[in-house]
């Protein structure tokens, strides 16, 4: 069966440090991979997706940057960090277009 | 207009009751259908799917499909205390990689 694990669940980052989040799926291959953020009591704002090693897409231009280094790795990042980083970062994962999500358990970032 | 909207509510009901939740979205391209149920300070969680018009049931899950009228539903039977959640309607965008979701339903049974 497939996972997802996504790590660390909770951060807590200075302003003007560097961000690195990672997400691995297990026991499927080439899948679709999402970055979403969730500011507190806001709806999922897509931030970047993956169809395959090295094809990112980004939503929303920001600092933030992602990356596909292996077929189930998707890693977001960051440089500098900015107070509005704030939120709960959640990565998840399709395998067929049109199927849903299944969604990793989360990392929420506090930056102060 | 926003893809797809929700109420945000919060809809409260008591338990036993059916807790009836919407959401209208805006591509007519889209196709397939979903329900997320999101705890307080976890990540969401599939609960429904649908793709056809009409009536998709699953335990004590309803979701209801009308392509003509962009209208998607759930309906919750037998609500309980532990259905209380926010509840995220998405829909695939037309022809693309990209589920797009509403802002959620808060729902809140009460005993």
């Amino acid at each position: 069966s497939q996972t997802i694990h996504q790590w660390p669940a909770t951060l807590v980052q200075p302003v003007g440090s560097p961000l690195s989040l990672e997400c691995t799926v297990e026991g499927t291959s080439n899948p679709n991979l999402y970055w979403y953020r969730q500011a507190a009591g806001r709806g999922l704002q897509l931030l970047f997706y993956s169809v395959g090693i090295g094809q990112i897409s980004s939503e929303v231009p920001q600092n933030l940057s992602a990356s596909r280094p292996q077929d189930r790795q998707f890693i977001l990042s960051s440089k500098k960090l900015l107070l509005s980083d704030s939120g709960f970062y959640l990565c998840a994962w399709s395998d067929i277009r049109g199927d849903g999500y299944t969604f990793g358990s989360g990392t929420r970032l506090t930056v102060v | 207009q926003k893809e797809v909207e929700q109420n945000s509510g919060p809809l409260s009901v008591p338990e036993g009751a059916i807790a009836s939740l919407n959401c209208t979205y805006s591509d007519r391209g889209s196709q397939s259908f979903f329900w997320y149920r999101q705890y307080s300070g976890k990540s969401p969680e599939l609960i429904m799917s649908i793709y056809s018009n009409g009536d998709k049931e699953d335990g004590r899950f309803t979701a209801q499909l009308n392509k003509a009228s962009q209208y998607v539903s759930l309906l919750i039977r037998d609500s309980q205390p532990s259905d209380s959640a926010t509840y995220l309607c998405a829909a695939w965008r037309g022809n693309t990689d990209k589920l797009i979701f509403g802002t959620g339903t808060r729902l809140q049974v009460f005993p």
